[in-house]
């Protein structure tokens, strides 16, 4: 069975301070991973998918397949990136339908 | 970027009624669409697929007498919510994404739904 874990649901950082969500997951196979962001009053929408390799708004995540995690990073956290953000995960015969994590609650203080 | 927009935003319905949520791609067409549940402070639950010209694929758990969806073209599903009842209230989101199989989703921004 697939399964997304986050296990920190808020995390509250300094402006300008590292932040990192985690994000493991299960799946037999070889699956797309994805972050997803909710600033509040909006919709959700993508913000990384380890396909792409991409960093968008300063955000990395890297797929370690051996420790089956998608950590988001970011090395300067800012006041804006607070937030909703959840890992997600397709598999390959899916036909992209998503499983979510429980998200986690980003609180970026001045 | 995809638009995806939701109709209506929010609805009131009494218990025992029928109510319909839209679910359209506005400059895409999407050969599937896939429908989620929402509960407060809770993650989203995907409850079905939504497949064009073919019946919807429901995951385990999720009524499909209960929660009727029809996807009669590239832009248009529907989700229809039939004799509910107060627990059914919730915040449904649908979403779609260009291409088979959909890797890149955009959402939909929401209704929520009220049984009174």
């Amino acid at each position: 069975a697939q399964r997304v874990t986050q296990p920190e649901k808020l995390l509250s950082v300094f402006k300008g301070a590292p932040v990192e969500l985690k994000c493991n997951y299960s799946y037999s196979g070889s699956p797309e991973l994805f972050w997803y962001v909710q600033y509040s009053r909006q919709r959700l929408q993508l913000l990384l998918r380890h396909i792409s390799r991409e960093s968008i708004k300063g955000f990395t995540a890297d797929l370690n397949k051996g420790e089956t995690s998608f950590h988001l990073k970011k090395p300067f956290a800012q006041e804006e990136d607070s937030a909703m953000y959840y890992c997600a995960l397709s598999g390959t015969d899916s036909w992209g339908k998503l499983q979510f994590g429980a998200g986690t609650q980003v609180v970026v203080t001045p | 970027g995809a638009v995806v927009s939701q109709h209506p935003s929010r609805v009131i319905c009494k218990s025992g009624t029928s109510v319909k949520i839209e679910c359209r791609s506005l400059d895409f067409q999407a050969t599937t669409m896939f429908w989620y549940r929402q509960f407060p402070k809770q993650s989203l639950m995907l409850m079905a697929t939504s497949n064009e010209g073919s019946k919807a694929t429901y995951e385990q758990g999720v009524e499909k007498d209960k929660f009727l969806i029809n996807h009669a073209s590239l832009t248009l599903s529907t989700l229809t919510v039939t004799s509910a009842h107060p627990e059914d209230s919730s915040f449904y989101i649908c979403s779609a994404g260009p291409g088979t199989p959909t890797y890149e989703q955009y959402f939909g921004p929401g209704t929520r739904l009220t049984v009174t």
